[in-house]
């Protein structure tokens, strides 16, 4: 079984300051984790992904996000939020082994608001 | 411009009534998909489908039907046994293939608003 946690439902942010938006998962195997932007009324959009290798993920729009084993999280983080980049976050997760394939678990999602 | 069309956009249904939502894409993407999503729940998986007059169930298949008669198009039916199904419907897409080329990112639509009255 696969799941994933978002702990928080919104994170507010002065624009300019540091941005994080916190993620854990739970997989049997090894994961592939996600993250997922979207705005209102809108499909998702991709923002970044880990398949393996370098800890650290650099996505779309100065976004990244840090894989930790350890602590099985996956954090979103920007180092300057900007207004625009208010919107609904999703992380999710797959687990490697053949038979989750297509089965994308997603958080219940993190209201981010930046204001001026 | 390649993407995933669908439609329509707001949708209202009696109790009783069958609706189809439709999805199209034009990626040339093997796998489609469709979600379900409800305020603080995140997205859920209805059905899948990784080929062509193939699919599978996800998480919540109850009440739903889907067909893939052909590589562009994947309806989603929502039928009169669907209990509660108002909501906000997505549908996706992504190439298909296991380990790490599996890791496919999923193209959405910009998703169907259906409310019963």
């Amino acid at each position: 079984a696969q799941s994933v946690a978002q702990p928080e439902d919104q994170v507010n942010v002065a624009e300019g300051n540091p941005l994080t938006v916190k993620c854990t998962y739970s997989v049997s195997g090894n994961p592939y984790l996600f993250w997922y932007v979207q705005y209102p009324n809108r499909g998702l959009q991709f923002l970044l992904k880990y398949i393996t290798g370098d800890n650290l993920v650099k996505g779309s729009y100065g976004f990244e996000a840090e894989f930790n084993k350890s602590q099985t999280s996956f954090h979103l983080k920007k180092p300057s939020a900007l207004v625009s980049d208010s919107a609904l976050y999703f992380c999710a997760v797959r687990d490697t082994t053949a038979d989750s394939w297509g089965k994308l678990q997603f958080g219940a999602g993190t209201q981010v608001v930046v204001t001026p | 411009d390649g993407g995933i069309t669908q439609s329509p956009k707001y949708l209202f249904r009696k109790e009783g009534q069958n609706v189809t939502l439709s999805c199209e894409q034009n990626l040339n993407h093997d796998a489609m998909y469709w979600y379900r999503q409800d305020p603080g729940q995140g997205l859920r998986l209805i059905y899948y489908s990784q080929i062509v007059n193939d699919f599978q169930k996800g998480d919540i298949a109850e009440g739903y039907s889907v067909s893939r008669e052909k590589k562009e198009s994947f309806p989603l039916t929502v039928t009169s046994a669907q209990k509660n199904p108002t909501a906000f419907y997505l549908c996706a897409s992504s190439i298909k293939g296991q380990g790490q080329s599996g890791a496919n990112v999923l193209t959405f639509g910009a998703g169907s608003r259906l409310t019963v009255l």
